[in-house]
């Protein structure tokens, strides 16, 4: 268990709907990294926050967004599904932004959203 | 450009030793990792290595990074079924704390 919890396990939604997958990060992490996996794409960096407010962006699409509240948990918000959003999405936690230190991100056990 | 490359598939006879191989990009990364993803779980850092180490070793698991080549491998020594997941290559650039992931290979052992 690496500390680090998301809701649902599961999702299953149609075509156009929109959803909110949400993160807790493990105890005094103040930084939430959400990915994508797909079959085809790999694991995929999508968005990084720390303490509240955006640091990194990477392959994150405009109807996707992410925010971090005040108590650090996150909820990542995806619009207009398609199909081509079916995927795993984990998010992850370190407790720190830096770039020093291997930095090992600790993952949650992810959302397996499906779009019908 | 960043780009982290490794082989889809590896089956080993459980007892063998497993080899994955990983390819990178980007000189400057400073820290070189393998995770391992289990079935219906998240990722989980197994080891990790230095750029300015070639070598480094852990109970069954041997990293060897070749940074003239780019080329970090992953040696499992006597591979059991347990072992069987899939396996993620990811550098970390110098300068980022953002890790780029390879594709993962899948390590499948049977008896």
């Amino acid at each position: 268990d690496s500390g680090v919890t998301q809701t649902p396990k599961h999702l299953i939604t149609a075509t156009g709907q929109r959803v909110t997958l949400r993160c807790s990060p493990r105890s005094g992490d103040l930084s939430v990294y959400w990915y994508q996996q797909s079959l085809d794409q790999g694991l995929q960096f999508l968005i990084q926050y720390y303490n509240g407010e955006e640091r990194a962006k990477g392959n994150i699409l405009e109807r996707f967004s992410a925010q971090q509240f005040p108590d650090l948990h996150s909820e990542l918000n995806l619009s207009s599904l398609e199909l081509g959003d079916s995927a795993l999405y984990f998010c992850a936690s370190t407790p720190r932004t830096s770039g020093s230190g291997y930095n090992e991100q600790f993952f949650g056990p992810g959302t397996r959203l499906t779009v019908l | 450009g960043e780009d982290v490359e490794q082989s889809l598939f590896l089956s080993v006879r459980e007892g063998d030793s497993s080899v994955i191989n990983c390819t990178y990009t980007d000189s400057s990364s400073t820290y070189l990792y393998w995770y391992k993803q289990e079935p219906g779980a998240g990722l989980q850092l197994l080891t990790y290595i230095f750029s300015n180490m070639d070598m480094k070793q852990d109970q069954r698991l041997t990293v060897l990074l070749n940074k003239k080549d780019k080329h970090l491998s992953l040696r499992i020594a006597d591979t059991q079924t347990g072992d069987s997941a899939i396996y993620f290559c990811a550098e970390k650039p110098g300068g980022s704390y953002i890790p780029t992931f390879g594709r993962g290979t899948s390590l499948i052992v049977h008896p």
